[in-house]
């Protein structure tokens, strides 16, 4: 059974860089992609992007600037970096992996990790 | 963006009832829509792929329909452990993009 953890900081000062870790078990990155999904307090999902097992990637526009997902196949891991980060980047942080057979939907969750932008 | 509406926004049923879900899309999107189901705290667990494909292990009184534009998930038989808030996804084109969901309250 394919099971993902994020790990991180919980709390991120305005202007600094989020830094998220997914780290996969019981399955191997190799041939999936590998999804950021983030969920404010009280609101809906929102995309944020994927890595393939290869290094490829696909980032929402709406915050392709501030993000970089890098993958880590030695260690079965992929991370997340958010830079120059508000408020507005509250939410509950979640990794995913897609679907294999529809290609699109997210069939494995992590169980998310709040991060808090505060100074 | 596709935008993704959900309607109803919340409801409130009984257990047994049976529930409708209605996702509409602003552009066609074919098949490719997802269904979730989320509770407080946890995150959102798979249910449904290509519109109408149960996933594995979901009970088979949750399915899926619809193609192009409008898309409905059909509780019948309502548990209470149904009661939850339900997303559907649209990965036709990216960025892919999520309903605002709809909470499923106890009556």
């Amino acid at each position: 059974q394919v099971q993902l953890q994020e790990s991180g900081p919980g709390l991120v000062k305005p202007s600094e860089t989020l830094s998220l870790t997914c780290t996969v078990s019981g399955g191997s990155l190799s041939t999936y992609y590998w999804n950021w999904i983030r969920q404010p307090p009280g609101k809906g999902l929102e995309w944020i992007g994927y890595i393939y097992s290869s290094g490829s990637t696909n980032y929402n526009p709406s915050l392709k600037s501030r993000i970089t997902i890098s993958v880590d196949t030695s260690k079965n891991q992929f991370s997340l970096k958010l830079s120059s980060v508000t408020a507005a980047d509250t939410a509950v942080y979640y990794c995913a992996r897609v679907h294999y057979v529809s290609g699109g939907a997210l069939d494995y969750w992590g169980p998310g990790t709040l991060v808090t932008v505060s100074s | 963006d596709i935008q993704m509406t959900q309607s109803p926004s919340a409801l409130s049923a009984s257990v047994g009832d049976s529930v409708a879900i209605t996702c509409r899309a602003s552009q066609s999107i074919s098949t490719w829509l997802a269904w979730y189901q989320q509770k407080p705290g946890k995150a959102p667990k798979f249910l449904i792929y290509k519109a109408s494909s149960l996933e594995s292990g979901v009970p088979s009184r949750f399915s899926g329909s619809g193609s192009g534009t409008e898309f409905t998930l059909t509780i019948s038989s309502l548990q209470p452990d149904d009661f939850a808030t339900y997303y559907c996804q649209q990965h036709n084109s990216y960025p892919w993009t999520f309903g605002q969901g709809t909470k499923v309250e106890i009556k």
